[in-house]
């Protein structure tokens, strides 16, 4: 069956760099792969959506790319600032069009 | 307010008192789910509904039932809830179709003693 791995269980910047997330799948290309943000204790919200035929999306501060050839989704935060800091999750869809399968997270944590 | 909500948020209870956490979402949404969250193992899927009456078994489904009567509601039963369900559960909604972008609850904090 399909998995999910986020290479980091944490990622340490500073306010201002580029954060980099990674998000690898092991098997077949997904049709999409998503991006959620967690704060503690709270359910996660969504990011961002790329389409397996997208090389890559943008919103505001936020670029996702899908490298189907890598297996490989990168989530960056630009001009990153202490507010960013948070469990980020990616996540796809199993195959079965509704069974959802999770990454364990990114926490990120941006120092001032 | 588009929402979804689950309740109870916190809830402690002993082994094999059945319960039900309820789920509602008012955004005439029909796809729903629920996941557990667990330190170390991350969101995993419990089971999902893409519509009325329609429900599927996601990753971790044992120990678990669910029912969709209505659109809006999509309640998880723990028939004989045991310690190792003991968990952060979360429940969510989607339009269907590829475009799984979920719309999350804010959690229900559950203790099995």
């Amino acid at each position: 069956s399909q998995k999910i791995e986020q290479n980091s269980e944490a990622l340490n910047i500073q306010e201002g760099k580029t954060a980099t997330l990674t998000c690898n799948y092991t098997n077949y290309s997904p049709a999409y792969l998503q991006w959620y943000r967690q704060d503690p204790g709270r359910g996660p919200v969504f990011l961002l959506l790329i389409r397996e035929n997208e090389k890559e999306k943008r919103k505001e501060r936020l670029k996702v790319t899908f490298d189907t050839t890598l297996k490989q989704s990168l989530f960056h935060i630009t001009a990153s600032q202490p507010a960013d800091s948070a469990t980020y999750l990616c996540a796809l869809d199993e195959g079965s069009q509704g069974n959802l399968i999770f990454g364990k997270g990114t926490k990120l944590s941006v120092k001032p | 307010e588009a929402q979804v909500t689950q309740n109870p948020r916190y809830l402690i209870t002993v082994t094999g008192k059945k319960l039900t956490v309820t789920c509602s979402q008012n955004m005439n949404h029909e796809y729903m789910s629920w996941y557990r969250q667990d330190p170390g193992l991350g969101l995993r899927q419990i089971y999902y509904s893409m519509n009325v009456e329609v429900t599927d078994k996601g990753d971790v489904p044992e120990g678990y039932k669910v029912s969709r009567k209505e659109k809006r509601n999509f309640p998880l039963i723990l028939e004989s809830p045991s310690p190792n369900q003991t968990s952060l559960y979360f429940c969510a909604s989607s339009l269907p179709g590829l475009v799984y972008e979920q719309y999350f609850g804010p959690g229900t904090r559950l203790t099995v003693t």
